[in-house]
């Protein structure tokens, strides 16, 4: 079984420029999540996907934007992007909604935006 | 507004030494959730809590709950070198059925030999 992997792993882009990052959720997981997390902090809820449909969204301007697929894997994008989203973006996935499921956390794509 | 606070942020302690750390929340929450990030990793799921009174153990980790308090511990027995971390509690926002975490700002523990 793999875990949940995540694409590209560090990124470098500047000011103005759009972003995809991509993330493969843990086999038969339907629910995945996307989460920033900056230098020294914890990690803040962007937003949700379960079955293709977004499900909750976080404090993040619509400038950020996701999608998942039918095979349950899940893109974020930023447009316009602008310094302070230079961080550690995780997805997590789960097996369902239920509130006892774990959430398994991808490595993270780290990007850089100068 | 649903707010998660650590204390400490910071701790430093030697190894074979016990030490509890604390997750406050600001709003009625019944499932709380414990995470372990090592540096320049992701998130490891230490413990899932979602009663009041729940009480986990994995290890030299106990992690518990009260939801009364809107309190979690976790506590750290006989702590070893490979358990310096940062430790992330979670609180969910309890929008319908979905896990929609806010985090706290993280406790990072080193444990010195």
């Amino acid at each position: 079984e793999t875990g949940v992997t995540q694409s590209p792993t560090h990124l470098i882009k500047t000011r103005g420029q759009q972003v995809t990052l991509r993330c493969s959720s843990q086999s038969g997981h339907n629910t995945v999540s996307w989460y920033q997390q900056a230098l020294g902090q914890g990690p803040q809820f962007i937003f949700q996907y379960y079955r293709e449909e977004e499900n909750g969204r976080g404090n993040f301007p619509p400038r950020f934007s996701g999608l998942q697929f039918p095979n349950y894997s899940s893109e974020l994008n930023v447009n316009a992007l602008e310094l302070d989203d230079s961080a550690l973006y995780l997805c997590a996935s789960s097996l369902s909604l239920a509130a006892q499921e774990t959430q398994y956390f991808g490595p993270g794509t780290r990007l850089l935006v100068l | 507004e649903l707010k998660v606070e650590q204390n400490p942020l910071f701790l430093s302690m030697q190894e074979g030494k016990n030490y509890t750390i604390y997750c406050n929340y600001s709003t009625t929450s019944d499932r709380l959730y414990w995470y372990r990030q090592d540096p320049g990793k992701s998130l490891e799921s230490l413990f899932v809590l979602l009663s009041n009174g729940a009480v986990k153990q994995e290890g030299r980790l106990m992690a518990s709950l009260d939801t009364k308090a809107r309190l979690s511990t976790l506590h750290i027995t006989a702590a070893v070198h490979d358990l310096s971390a940062t430790y992330f509690c979670a609180v969910d926002r309890g929008q319908g059925g979905s896990e929609k975490l806010v985090f706290g700002k993280g406790m990072k523990l080193t444990v010195n030999p």
